[in-house]
């Protein structure tokens, strides 16, 4: 099982649809969550930290349930340039400090 | 430019070259990172430095491919005898050291790096 596990999609939606992605984690002491965005033949760039208590910027809402072990990232009213892969990001101190990125689940949103 | 920042953009190289990666991280940050990704494909994970500390290089693919850094801040990342195989963007990261949510990882451009 991988460390970081997310469906790889793509997920094609209409421009103003909402779209969620969830990624799960196997190390139950990971400590802290990301989510990136990464377009195509760019380097990955922080959207957002995720907060216990769940977070909110804009458009985007990034939830944590510990106890499922899961992350998840909503977008609402998708535009055209939310297109891009999103990447589920956890760190963890077991055996040592680890950045651990999920494959990424590809978004196409569509006019 | 507060950013991380790679070098070169860009390298074509011959099979059997060795080849030399730099990355110059964030000043301030104690911990970097390389990665590489292949078209289309994930990040892979090569090498983690923090501090002081000996590096993480359960990611490395095989013994032609070694990182140094020197005085805590800029890497090198060195592939020797490249094969086609080693093509791929090959991506720096740095970040504060901390754990927590304030320590998220910030990306150079890479270097896209091609075998022939």
């Amino acid at each position: 099982r991988k460390e970081v596990e997310q469906d790889p999609g793509p997920f094609n939606v209409p421009e103003g649809a909402t779209v969620a992605f969830n990624c799960t984690y196997s190390n139950s002491a990971s400590q802290s969550f990301f989510w990136y965005r990464q377009d195509c033949r760019k380097e990955p760039k922080l959207l957002m930290s995720v907060y216990s208590s769940g977070n909110e910027d804009g458009r985007f809402t990034a939830q944590l349930n510990r106890a499922s072990q899961y992350i998840s990232l909503l977008i609402r009213d998708s535009k055209l340039s939310d297109s891009a892969t999103y990447l589920c990001v956890v760190n963890s101190l077991t055996g040592g400090f680890k950045t651990i990125f999920g494959a990424g689940t590809r978004l196409f949103v569509k006019a | 430019g507060a950013g991380v920042s790679q070098s070169p953009s860009n390298k074509v190289t011959e099979k059997g070259k060795d080849v030399e990666l730099r990355c110059d991280p964030i000043s301030g940050h104690t911990a970097l990172y390389w990665y590489r990704q292949s078209l289309g494909q994930g990040l892979e994970f090569l090498i983690y430095f923090q501090g002081n500390s000996a590096p993480d290089k359960s990611g490395l693919p095989s013994d032609r491919f070694s990182a140094e850094r020197t005085g805590g801040s800029v890497s090198t990342l060195t592939i020797q005898r490249t094969q086609q195989e080693d093509s791929a963007v090959y991506l720096c990261a740095s970040s504060s050291g901390r754990t927590g949510i304030n320590s998220p990882l910030h990306f150079g451009n890479g270097t896209r790096l091609t075998v022939t």
